[in-house]
């Protein structure tokens, strides 16, 4: 079974610029999650979503940040613009159900902002 | 209050020893907990998850769970080289839309020398 894919892998961007990340997650699995990990810390949501709907986006910062997953499978998280406090790993999780199913992980996306 | 402490280490053992890492949280109703297993440069592996008290054995890997405590651990035993990672903890929350967020932990850098 394939896992959740992510891309790119890596992008390096100027401050002010847009950026975008897809996320297909594994196949069958509801709820998808994108989160961000800064150096020597902890994933941190950004925002989860039950099929179509995003039932948690508390922790989106609205003003640059976007996301969208269109007929329930793959999403798209974008920023505009970027600035260099968004330099951190960008990860994309599923889980079978409806949040209550264990999460898995992609390999994640390094955003560099110079 | 951080929602999940662990201590950052870091943790060295010598191969073939016990390694112990050691998680609280703050949510006394928890009731979902998760290790994951981050080598350098790469994104959050899930190794255990636990949910009722007591210990939950897989392979050379136990989970711990005291909810009186509000104290999880993981134990590795025979620790290898290979097992030379960041361990996560992660609880997930529980209420209303934060129900399927994992809040996790810094981490503990294990390195496990030959």
């Amino acid at each position: 079974e394939a896992g959740v894919v992510q891309s790119p892998r890596y992008k390096i961007i100027e401050k002010k610029q847009p950026v975008a990340f897809w996320c297909n997650p594994i196949s069958g699995h509801n709820t998808l999650y994108w989160y961000l990990q800064n150096l020597g810390q902890g994933p941190e949501l950004l925002i989860r979503y039950e099929n179509e709907e995003a039932v948690d986006d508390s922790q989106l910062p609205k003003d640059r940040f976007s996301a969208e997953r269109l007929k329930g499978v793959d999403s798209t998280l974008k920023i505009q613009p970027a600035e260099l406090g968004d330099s951190a790993v960008y990860l994309c999780a599923s889980s079978p159900g409806t949040g209550d199913g264990e999460q898995y992980f992609g390999p994640g996306t390094r955003l560099t902002v110079t | 209050q951080k929602e999940v402490e662990q201590n950052s280490g870091p943790l060295s053992v010598p191969e073939g020893a016990i390694a112990s890492l050691n998680c609280t949280y703050s949510d006394r109703g928890s009731q979902s907990f998760f290790w994951y297993r981050q080598y350098s440069g790469k994104s959050p592996e899930l190794i255990m998850f636990i949910y009722s008290n007591g210990d939950k054995e897989d392979g050379r890997f136990t989970a711990q769970l005291n909810k009186a405590s509000q104290y999880v651990s993981l134990l590795i035993r025979d620790s290898q080289p290979s097992d030379s990672a960041t361990y996560l903890c992660a609880v997930r929350g529980r209420r209303g839309s934060t129900l399927g967020r994992l809040y996790f932990g810094r981490g503990t850098q294990l390195t496990v020398w030959p």
